[in-house]
């Protein structure tokens, strides 16, 4: 089964706004209601950001926002910050009973 | 604190087994689905197997089944990954991950440090 489709790299300024988007198909992203997206330091465990594509964890910052349309995740964060330069992977669940994780996306914070 | 902790890497000839253990702390381990989840190096996550609160339940992607065992001991507290025939492509971080209660498939709020496994001769 292939990767959920994630632009490769991301950046905008400090307080700025972006927008990750996660393609997948009807058979997963569109099919469900089980996005999470999780963001990565070098060296370190992913951590989970959004879950159930709107859910936001415990001490996650409200700066950071989930949704989607058909086929189409989407994270947002609002008032960039230095610290969130990471890697992001989208994930779902699919039909096939397993779980798809996206190509991931470099955020650069300029 | 909740955490996990990973153990059980290491270096594998190609063909050969390793098995990677899991040990949760500071929460009820039998009340979660649980995952294992590698990257290899300067590679995106690739979802591995996941089982289950009973162990009655197992999901494994294509590209171990047939290969990989994920189990779990509830009464020691413990999850494991059984890697048989290994290949080169297996060498990545392996990390083991819990699943939420609101989506415990498809969403993991605590992760454990990681463990390497290198699969070369």
């Amino acid at each position: 089964q292939s990767a959920l489709t994630q632009p490769p790299s991301a950046s905008g300024s400090p307080g700025q706004s972006i927008t990750i988007s996660c393609t997948g198909t009807s058979s997963d992203v569109g099919g469900y209601h089980s996005v999470s997206w999780f963001q990565q330091h070098p060296g370190k465990a992913p951590k989970l950001m959004i879950s159930e594509v709107t859910k936001r964890p415990s001490g996650v910052p409200d700066r950071f926002s989930g949704s989607k349309s058909g086929n189409t995740a989407s994270l947002t964060v609002s008032g960039l910050q230095a610290e969130d330069e990471a890697d992001y992977y989208c994930s779902s669940f699919s039909s096939s009973n397993n779980v798809i994780f996206g190509g991931g996306t470099k955020l650069t914070v300029l | 604190e909740v955490q996990l902790v990973e153990s059980g890497g290491g270096l594998v000839q190609p063909g050969g087994s390793l098995r990677l253990s899991c040990a949760p702390s500071e929460f009820t381990f039998s009340d979660f689905w649980m995952t294992w989840v590698r990257q290899a190096p300067g590679k995106g996550l690739e979802w591995v197997a996941n089982i289950n609160l009973s162990g009655g339940e197992k999901n494994y992607a294509d590209s171990v089944k047939g290969r990989f065992t994920i189990s779990r001991d509830n009464a020691k507290n413990s999850l494991f990954l059984q890697m048989n025939s290994l290949r080169a492509e297996d060498t990545a971080i392996y990390y083991c991950a819990r699943g939420t209660v609101g989506a415990p498939r498809s969403a993991f709020d605590i992760w454990g440090q990681g463990t390497m496994v290198t699969v070369s001769s």
